[in-house]
């Protein structure tokens, strides 16, 4: 059954730190996608990266990176030296063909929410 | 810079009301999304629509209908708005299902009272 699990509900950390966001998928496709969003206090949802099964690249945006494994299905995401705008709910999703209805079924995980403090 | 907008910010409905929330988009996108939002339980897929006057229910459809009658407007109906309604609500839209990110609306707060 396709699944998204973000262990960490809440993490608190003060600024300048590291922190790494966990995000474990469960998939039966071998086909399938993968995205973080952040949510902050405004409440948009803004879409941050995907990445697609074939492509374990890690990928690296300024001060964010996302480490993706397959073989320990998880799309991990990492912000390097914290800041108070990082604070937000983070959200991981995964995409995976519905071979049922053709579509694709998309389901976000809980989300984990960080909190930067000055 | 692109964009799905959704009417209102805040709601405050009574009970039995019908209940609209409008999302309307601008970068022509087919696939339009509304989902809720509640602590604990993440994002819920209401209903969601594919082309103008198509739609298909989500995981959560109970107690709400929708409607498309142009591409870059898509509404939510709450038939008759209960409390247990009450949430976060957020339209979204795509170019296609599944394969890209999606574009939000900054959600619609409604509390049936």
């Amino acid at each position: 059954a396709q699944k998204v699990t973000q262990a960490q509900t809440e993490i608190s950390v003060v600024e300048k730190e590291d922190v790494t966001l966990d995000c474990v998928y469960e998939t039966r496709d071998t086909t399938y996608y993968l995205f973080w969003y952040k949510q902050p206090p405004s409440g948009e949802l803004v879409f941050l990266i995907r990445r697609n099964s074939f492509d374990e690249q890690n990928e690296i945006s300024g001060r964010y990176s996302w480490n993706f494994q397959k073989s320990t299905s998880s799309f991990n995401f990492t912000i390097t030296a914290s800041q108070v705008v990082d604070s937000a709910v983070y959200f991981c999703a995964l995409s995976e063909a519905d071979n049922t209805s053709g579509t694709y079924k998309y389901i976000f995980g809980t989300g984990t929410r960080l909190k930067v403090l000055a | 810079d692109v964009k799905v907008t959704q009417s209102s910010r805040y709601l405050v409905k009574r009970t039995g009301e019908k209940v609209f929330l409008e999302c309307v988009q601008d970068m022509d996108h087919e696939n339009m999304f509304w989902y809720r939002q509640d602590p604990g339980l993440g994002l819920r897929l209401i209903y969601f629509s594919y082309d103008v006057k198509m739609k298909e229910k989500g995981d959560i459809p109970e107690g709400y209908s929708v409607s498309r009658e142009k591409k870059e407007r898509f509404s939510l109906i709450l038939e008759s708005a209960s409390t247990n309604q009450t949430s976060m609500y957020l339209c979204a839209s795509t170019p296609e299902r599944g394969r890209y990110g999606y574009t939000f609306g900054s959600g619609t707060r409604l509390t049936v009272v």
